[in-house]
């Protein structure tokens, strides 16, 4: 069956360095992947979305890479801020529906 | 513009009974998507409208799950008979209609917390 595997441990960093999460997916072949943050009591926040053909997407402070031979996507945010502090989720999709992942959470501090 | 919004934002039930979960997407959007997400947990689908398409219910756990969407609009999430199982946050999600790639896109709502006791 589909898996998406996103790491279940908090990823604490020091403000000012990079954060990358990694997302792992197996038995799929998704078109699209999809990035979104989400914090207590909200709903998922849209990022960023990088499609199969696309290696590397930007935006801002943003960097996802996607590796369809890897079957990964990393994500990567530069210059962390404190307020980067929340949960981040990958999703995939290669029909209407997406499948997200259980979420890493990321605490940046000062 | 207004975001996605939904009703109520907290609901405490009593096992048993049944509730209703509304959701207002994004005016336009012609997607509309539920999920259920658990503590801990990733988002569970659990049904997908599309235009006047007949919608997907394929993530629907039970019988006791139903939705509908009226008008292509607003739809409302029923659960008859809640169990305490049920008890999680019900996120609604909508979409909008789409060039290459953003039909993809979800805006989420801030999610109904349901508590069955």
């Amino acid at each position: 069956s589909q898996k998406i595997e996103q790491n279940s441990e908090a990823l604490n960093i020091q403000e000012g360095k990079t954060a990358t999460l990694t997302c792992n997916y197996t038995n799929y072949s998704p078109a699209y992947l999809q990035w979104y943050r989400q914090d207590p009591g909200r709903g998922p926040v849209f990022l960023l979305l990088i499609r199969e053909n696309e290696k590397e997407k930007r935006k801002e402070r943003l960097k996802v890479t996607f590796d369809t031979t890897l079957k990964q996507s990393l994500f990567h945010i530069t210059a962390s801020q404190p307020a980067d502090s929340a949960t981040y989720l990958c999703a995939l999709a290669n029909t209407d529906k997406l499948i997200f992942g259980t979420g890493t959470r990321l605490q940046v501090f000062p | 513009g207004a975001g996605v919004s939904q009703s109520p934002s907290n609901k405490v039930t009593e096992k048993g009974k049944d509730v209703e979960l509304r959701c207002d997407p994004i005016s336009g959007h012609t997607a509309l998507y539920w999920y259920r997400q658990s503590l801990g947990q990733g988002l569970e689908f659990l049904i997908y409208f599309q235009g006047n398409s007949a919608p997907d219910k394929s993530g629907l756990p039970s019988d006791r799950f139903s939705a509908e969407r009226t008008g292509g609009s607003v739809s409302t999430l029923t659960i008859q008979r809640t169990q305490q199982e049920d008890s999680a946050v019900y996120l609604c999600a909508s979409s909008p209609p789409g060039r290459r790639g953003s039909k993809y896109e979800q805006y989420f709502g801030p999610g109904t917390r349901l508590t069955v006791t």
